[in-house]
């Protein structure tokens, strides 16, 4: 079956500093995947997309390459702010259903 | 456009009661999901509709039953509630199913439901 594996958190930094969560999937046919960031008490916000195999979903300051050959979507962004403190979600979907499987989430928070 | 509503946003019930949780996705799409989260964790899959039939279901009892009206707004219903089923349940929109461009998944604010 499908399954997505996320770097634990929670993860703390600096404000400015570099950020990387890292991701891992198992599916079957040719999933796309989706970063998603939930603040608290809130629902799940769509962060950034990739469909295929070397695309790069960016949002917001925020980047992730969907890597085929090593079946990761690692997010990565360059110097984060207090304001993205948040719990972050790589998820799939794959099939007819289209329906997704979620990682288990990373808490991060950046600090002043 | 509004984006995916949901209501109640909370609700609390004791176990053994029945509850309805409502759904109405973007202006335009066909398909609405639904998840739990239970705290601290991922999102797990229930149900998902498109144009108004059932095309996916997860690993749920059949307690959790679902359905989409021609308006393509939906429905959870979930009977004989256990302690184990308060969680934060959440429904998503998409256009429509067939293909990576359209499969993206809008998430409304969730219901957060306690079973005491």
């Amino acid at each position: 079956g499908n399954s997505v594996t996320q770097m634990e958190g929670p993860v703390t930094l600096s404000e400015e500093a570099f950020l990387t969560i890292n991701c891992t999937y198992t599916a079957t046919g040719y999933p796309s995947l989706f970063w998603y960031v939930q603040y608290p008490g809130e629902g799940l916000q769509l962060l950034l997309k990739a469909t295929k195999a070397d695309d790069k979903g960016s949002n917001k300051g925020f980047e992730a390459t969907y890597r085929k050959e090593t079946t990761s979507f690692h997010l990565e962004k360059g110097s984060v702010q207090v304001s993205d403190s948040a719990v972050y979600f790589c998820a799939l979907a794959s099939g007819s259903a289209r329906q997704l499987t979620f990682g288990s989430g990373t808490q991060l928070t950046v600090l002043p | 456009d509004a984006g995916v509503t949901q209501s109640p946003t909370h609700l609390i019930k004791t176990r053994g009661q029945h509850v309805t949780l409502r759904c109405s996705p973007i202006s335009g799409h066909k398909s609405v999901s639904w998840y739990q989260q239970v705290l601290g964790q991922g999102p797990q899959f229930i149900f998902q509709y498109y144009e108004k039939e059932e095309r996916g279901r997860g690993n749920f009892p059949d307690r959790f039953s679902a359905r989409q009206f021609p308006n393509y707004s939906s429905e959870l219903n979930v009977n004989a509630l256990l302690l184990g089923d308060s969680a934060l349940y959440l429904c998503a929109s998409s256009l429509a199913l067939s293909k990576p461009s359209t499969d993206t998944q809008y998430f409304g604010p969730g219901t957060r439901l306690t079973v005491l």
